[in-house]
């Protein structure tokens, strides 16, 4: 079975520190890849999706960066925090599309991992 | 108009009530819909796809509706352990996924 790998669980760091969340997944193979943030009372804003090693999209203008070293691995970077870069950060996944497309576009759900809680101070 | 939208409740039910949640969608070319529920600082997690039509999983049914661009969420007899923020996610035309704000749900003994 698939599972997914994200650490770690919480974080404390201090304006202009740099940041480095790693997420892994196991049991799949070119799986889509995603960063989300969740502010404290607020939806699942995405950050960036990966269909593939090296191909990174990003969502919104941002402090952050991600990368995608190898098939299934996606970092997510910052080289200085900011105190808005606070959040609850998670990393999903979810296999291609069903229906053969290797692009973003997939009709599969969306599975995460447990999130990193990062306080900036 | 939101491309998702969802009442946030909370939605405070006694133990073995039955509770509905709807969720609209702006994206009439939405091809994929699902619930998730959430845990209080915890990961969302898929509680079921919805498909065209309707669909079951033991106390929970969800339905679809095309034309009024709708998704519905049925909890039948909830338990305690049914408290959790439930999370409409619908895809965009561009594949991915959008998340509702999500409604929360509160069952009281």
């Amino acid at each position: 079975s698939q599972t997914i790998h994200q650490w770690p669980a919480t974080l404390v760091q201090p304006v202009g520190s740099p940041l480095s969340l790693e997420c892994t997944v196991e049991g799949t193979s070119n799986p889509n890849l995603y960063w989300y943030r969740q502010a404290a009372g607020r939806g699942l804003q995405l950050l960036f999706y990966s269909v593939g090693i090296g191909q990174i999209s990003s969502e919104v203008p941002q402090n952050l960066s991600a990368s995608r070293p190898q098939d299934r691995q996606f970092i997510l970077s910052s080289k200085k925090l900011l105190l808005s870069d606070s959040g609850f950060y998670l990393c999903a996944w979810s296999p291609k599309s069903s229906g053969g497309n290797s692009g973003l576009y997939s009709n599969q759900p969306q599975h995460f991992g447990d999130g990193t809680r990062l306080s900036i101070l | 108009r939101k491309e998702v939208e969802q009442d946030p409740g909370p939605f405070n039910v006694p133990e073995g009530a039955t509770v509905a949640f709807n969720c609209t969608y702006s994206n009439s070319a939405s091809q994929s819909f699902f619930w998730y529920r959430q845990d209080c600082r915890k990961e969302p997690k898929l509680l079921m796809s919805v498909y065209s039509s309707g669909n079951e999983d033991g106390r929970f049914t969800a339905q679809l509706n095309r034309a009024s661009q709708y998704i519905s969420l049925l909890i039948r007899d909830s338990k305690l352990s049914d408290s959790a923020t439930y999370l409409c996610v619908v895809n965009d035309q561009g594949g991915k996924l959008i998340f509702g704000q999500g409604t929360e749900l509160s069952v009281k003994p």
